[in-house]
């Protein structure tokens, strides 16, 4: 399985730049794409698609959210933050089967 | 409006069986890849499983960790997906969702909590 690891939580203050990062033991990349996803998940709700295929900003998403890298490592950026984005954080890949998710990073307000 | 609807959780004995079901609207349910997801508690995502669309043969694909424990099945004149899991631990005491798409999960239900215990 590829294991995708990030960090457990992340502070930073209102209207700040939010970096989180997602790494996995194996290359995610395939035929020009890498098949890395991102989410947002606020208590009690299902997890909401942000980015896909790394950098592709889903339907409805505030551009305020991005995405990049490649390869082993990638990260999501929110700029700026808000309040609204209290949350935990997961990346999930897609390059093999089974799919599967990082360990999620929650995101605090300073 | 897409629309994924859970249903059947509750709590299950110790080496018992359920049976979950997820009601789809809002798409052309045939053309999807659908999947179920659990989460438990405080914990990241763990997939489960999927079953192909229409034009892939409606075949399914299962996480070793839980397979042979689990059937995923569609009903395409009804628009439900339905999980089967038996012999059920504590350890399958989770969050499970029904989600749309393949590679990345774009469509969610609100999930359906199953508590395995005596």
């Amino acid at each position: 399985d590829i294991v995708l690891t990030q960090s457990p939580a992340l502070a930073v203050s209102l209207g700040q730049r939010a970096t989180i990062s997602c790494k996995t033991n194996q290359n995610v990349d395939y035929y020009g794409n890498s098949y890395m996803h991102w989410y947002q998940q606020k208590p009690g709700q299902q997890p909401k698609l942000l980015i896909y295929l790394a950098s592709n900003l889903a339907s409805g998403i505030p551009a305020r959210f991005s995405g990049r890298g490649s390869g082993t490592d990638f990260t999501l950026t929110i700029d700026p933050v808000e309040a609204d984005d209290t949350a935990t954080y997961f990346c999930q890949q897609s390059r093999n089967l089974p799919r599967t998710f990082g360990g999620g990073t929650k995101l605090e307000l300073k | 409006e897409v629309k994924l609807l859970e249903s059947g959780g509750g709590l299950v004995q110790p080496g018992g069986s359920m049976r979950l079901s997820c009601a789809a609207s809002g798409f052309t349910f045939t053309d999807f890849y659908m999947n179920w997801i659990r989460q438990p508690a405080g914990k990241a995502p763990e997939w489960l499983g999927f079953i192909r669309n229409k034009a892939k043969g409606y075949t399914t694909e299962y996480n070793p960790s839980v397979k042979g424990r689990l059937t995923i099945s569609r009903d395409n004149t009804q628009n439900m997906l339905y999980l089967q899991m038996n012999t059920l631990r504590a350890e399958d005491t989770a969050t499970y969702y029904c989600a749309g798409n393949d590679n990345y999960f774009d469509y969610w239900g609100q999930g359906v909590m199953v508590t395995v215990s005596s």
